[in-house]
C-alpha cells in the first residue's frame, strides 16, 4: 500500500475564498486522482493529475473551479475556488500503486460558512 | 437510476453476528469489484478486491460477485465492534481502473455493538 499524506485534515472557510489541499505520496506515481465525498453521497472522481501535463477533469468539474497542480511524481495540490456552502465536502487524494487498486489519503474535511 | 446502488443503512448488529452488505449495478462493462472500509474522519481503506465473478475469502471477510445478476456482496463473519465503519462498494471497467475511475456506492454505515 501507499503512504499518502494530505493537508490540511480539515478547514473552515468563508464563502468566496479558496482552499488549497496538498497531497504527498511516499514514492513516485504516474497518476494521482482527486475525489470528492459529499455528505451522504458516493465518492466522485474530480480529476486525474499527471506530472507534466494538464489535469483531466470529469464531467461536471472544471479547471476554473478546481485547479490542480502536479509539479513532480510525488506531490499534487487541489484548489477549490470561490467557495460556496455547496462545496462543503471531504476531498480525497488517491493513487494507484498496484494496478486497479486505489489507495486513499485521509481526506480533507472542508466546511464553508 | 444510479450506476451503483447500495443500501445506506444504517445497519446495527450484535457482536458475533454475520453481516451481509450488498450492491447492485447496471453497467455490464464493470469487471473489477472492490470493497472499501472507511472509519470516521479517515480515507477509505481497500478491504477486498475481486476480478470478474466468483468468491474471494480473506479471514473473516468474503466477497462475492455475480455478474449475471449484477450483484456483489461482502460477508463479515464473527463481527467485532472494530468492524464498525462505513463500507463502500466500488467497481470499474478495464479502462476505468487504468485512470483511477471507480464508481462507488453510497456506502453502508455498520455498527457492531458489544
Amino acid at each position: 500500500s501507499a503512504v499518502i499524506s494530505q493537508k490540511p485534515s480539515r478547514d473552515i472557510c468563508q464563502r468566496g475564498t479558496s482552499l488549497t489541499i496538498q497531497c504527498q505520496v511516499d514514492s513516485q506515481v504516474t497518476m494521482m486522482f482527486w475525489y470528492r465525498q459529499q455528505p451522504g453521497q458516493s465518492l466522485t472522481l474530480i480529476a486525474t493529475a499527471n506530472q507534466g501535463s494538464e489535469a483531466t477533469y470529469e464531467s461536471g468539474f472544471v479547471i476554473d473551479k478546481f485547479p490542480i497542480s502536479r509539479p513532480n511524481l510525488t506531490f499534487s495540490t487541489l484548489t477549490v475556488s470561490n467557495l460556496s456552502p455547496e462545496d462543503s465536502s471531504i476531498y480525497l487524494c488517491s493513487v494507484d500503486r498496484t494496478n486497479e487498486k486505489l489507495f486513499f489519503g485521509s481526506g480533507t474535511q472542508l466546511s464553508v460558512l | 437510476q444510479k450506476e451503483v446502488e447500495q443500501d445506506p443503512g444504517p445497519l446495527s448488529v450484535p457482536e458475533g453476528a454475520i453481516v451481509s452488505l450488498n450492491c447492485t449495478y447496471s453497467n455490464s462493462a464493470f469487471q473489477y469489484f472492490m470493497w472499501y472500509r472507511q472509519y470516521s474522519r479517515k480515507g477509505p481503506e481497500l478491504l477486498m478486491y475481486t476480478y470478474s465473478s466468483g468468491n474471494k475469502e480473506d479471514g473473516r471477510f468474503t466477497a462475492q460477485v455475480d455478474k449475471s445478476s449484477k450483484y456483489i456482496s461482502l460477508f463479515i463473519r464473527d463481527s467485532q465492534p472494530s468492524d464498525s465503519a462505513t463500507y463502500l462498494c466500488a467497481m470499474s471497467d478495464a479502462g476505468g481502473t487504468s485512470y483511477g475511475k471507480l464508481t462507488f456506492g453510497q456506502g453502508t454505515i455498520l455498527t457492531v455493538h458489544p
